[in-house]
C-alpha cells in the first residue's frame, strides 16, 4: 500500500518557469489537499478538493492552480515561479477534514 | 476566523522532564482537534486526536473547550520524541484541516 505519493522530490526553477507537482493517492479517500510549509509559519493550506471535479481555495492560493480529475491524482500547478514560493510542498489525503489526514513525503522547491 | 496557535517555536528539555506543548485554538463551531509529528526526514503523522482520548507513546491532550486549548503533554520526555509537532483544527463546516506554526521539541540527554 503506496499510500500519498508525491514526485518530485526536490526541484530547482529559475525565475517564471512552470511546473506541476504531481500527487497520487491509492486509499480511495475524497478529500486531498496541498500545503507549504515554511520555517516558522507552519503549515499553509494552498488548495484542497472535497472529490473528483470540486476544488477550493485555501489559505494561500495565489499562484498556483489545481484540478481533479480523478479520485487518486491532485496536482498543483506553478504557473510562473516566483523566489517567494520556495518551499516544502506537502499533500495530503483523508476520507474528511475531521479525519486522520495522511502525507505525502513532500516537495522540496527552490525558486532562484 | 478560525486560527491554531503554537506559541513556542522550539522547546528544549532534558530527557526524563515533563513536556507540555501548548495548543490555542479560535474557532465558533464544534472543534475536532489532532496533533501530529514530524521526525527528522520522515513525512507528517498523526499523533493523536482529542476524539479518541488515547494515549499514543506517553502522550495525552485534553481538550478544555472553556480555555480553548489542546495541549500536549508527556511526564517524561525521551531523546526520540524529539520532532516537530503540529497542532491541528479539523472543521464541521468545511473539510478544511487548519494548522498550527509548530513547535520543535529538543530532547537532550
Amino acid at each position: 500500500n503506496a499510500g500519498v505519493t508525491q514526485t518530485p522530490k526536490f526541484q530547482v526553477l529559475k525565475t517564471g518557469q512552470s511546473m506541476t507537482l504531481q500527487c497520487a493517492q491509492d486509499m480511495n479517500h475524497e478529500y486531498m489537499s496541498w500545503y507549504r510549509q515554511d520555517p516558522g509559519m507552519g503549515l499553509r493550506l494552498i488548495h484542497y478538493s472535497v472529490g473528483a471535479g470540486i476544488t477550493d481555495q485555501g489559505e494561500v492560493p495565489n499562484g498556483y492552480n489545481v484540478s481533479r480529475s480523478t479520485t487518486e491524482d491532485f496536482p498543483l500547478r506553478l504557473l510562473s515561479a516566483a523566489p517567494s514560493q520556495t518551499s516544502v510542498y506537502f499533500c495530503a489525503s483523508s476520507l474528511g477534514g475531521r479525519t486522520e489526514a495522511f502525507f505525502g513525503q513532500g516537495t522540496r522547491l527552490t525558486v532562484v | 476566523a478560525q486560527r491554531v496557535t503554537q506559541p513556542e517555536k522550539l522547546l528544549s528539555v532534558f530527557k526524563g522532564a515533563p513536556v507540555e506543548l501548548k495548543c490555542n485554538y479560535s474557532y465558533s463551531g464544534s472543534p475536532e482537534l489532532f496533533w501530529y509529528v514530524q521526525y527528522s526526514r520522515q513525512r507528517l503523522q498523526l499523533l493523536l486526536r482529542h476524539i479518541s482520548r488515547e494515549s499514543i507513546k506517553g502522550f495525552t491532550a485534553d481538550l478544555n473547550k472553556g480555555e480553548t486549548s489542546f495541549h500536549l503533554k508527556k511526564p517524561f520526555a525521551q531523546e526520540e520524541d524529539s520532532a516537530m509537532y503540529y497542532c491541528a483544527l479539523g472543521e464541521d463546516s468545511s473539510y478544511k484541516l487548519i494548522f498550527g506554526s509548530g513547535t520543535r521539541l529538543l530532547v537532550r540527554p
